[in-house]
């Protein structure tokens, strides 16, 4: 399995943009996780999903901020609009059923100008 | 929240020397593991302990949990400049503290 993939890893846009980041969880795993990592402050946890459902949302930061899982295959994290203060790295990660390790993707580092 | 924090902040060794962090948190947990993050790339799975063990080992990292302080502790001994990276610990819910950044000096 190539793990958890990412896309795009780069993301440059104007503020006040729709941004949409995309992730792949391994084949097979059935939780995907959300995480935005800045300087100031680290590795925040933004939404979980179980099985394509949302369990807990209760990291991101506003409304602007909305994610889906609409397979087993595939979540997507929109930020609209964005701004400069989102600027950050976002990770998603993935579990197997029944287990623990989560499995991170490489990241996509967005930068809001 | 379940969230471990991870102290110290930052730490500077000499190779070969040992390198040791600790994670406190706060509820009563299932297991705790640890991560290391290398600049720029996702997290890494290093270990996991579950919360009926006192330590564990793999290879040069040894972890250590307390329950009743809600506490454990990383060691990586005999540390080499590939050991340059962040660590975290996460309790069950996946949630991370922000790390300790360990450098190595060759």
């Amino acid at each position: 399995d190539a793990g958890v993939i990412q896309s795009p890893r780069h993301e440059v846009t104007e503020m006040g943009q729709e941004v949409t980041l995309r992730c792949k969880p391994i084949s097979g795993h059935n939780s995907l996780f959300w995480y935005r990592q800045t300087m100031m402050r680290g590795l925040e946890l933004l939404i979980y999903f179980n099985n394509n459902v949302p369990i807990d949302d209760s990291g991101m930061p506003e409304d602007r901020f909305s994610a889906k899982m609409p397979n087993a295959s595939f979540s997507t994290l929109k930020i609209q609009p964005s701004e400069p203060r989102d600027s950050a790295v976002y990770f998603c990660a993935s579990t197997p059923l029944g287990g623990t390790e989560a499995f991170f993707g490489q990241g996509t580092r967005l930068t809001v100008v | 929240s379940q969230q471990g924090e991870e102290d110290p902040q930052a730490l500077s060794i000499q190779e070969g020397e040992n390198a040791t962090m600790n994670c406190s948190y706060k509820t009563s947990i299932n297991n705790l593991q640890w991560y290391r993050q290398n600049s720029g790339r996702g997290l890494v799975h290093l270990i996991l302990i579950r919360s009926n063990e006192r330590e564990k080992h793999s290879g040069r990292l040894r972890v250590t949990l307390d329950t009743s302080k809600k506490s454990s502790s990383l060691l990586i001994t005999a540390s080499r400049a590939a050991d340059t990276a962040s660590y975290f610990c996460a309790t069950d819910e996946l949630s991370f503290g922000a790390g300790t950044t360990v450098t190595v000096r060759a």
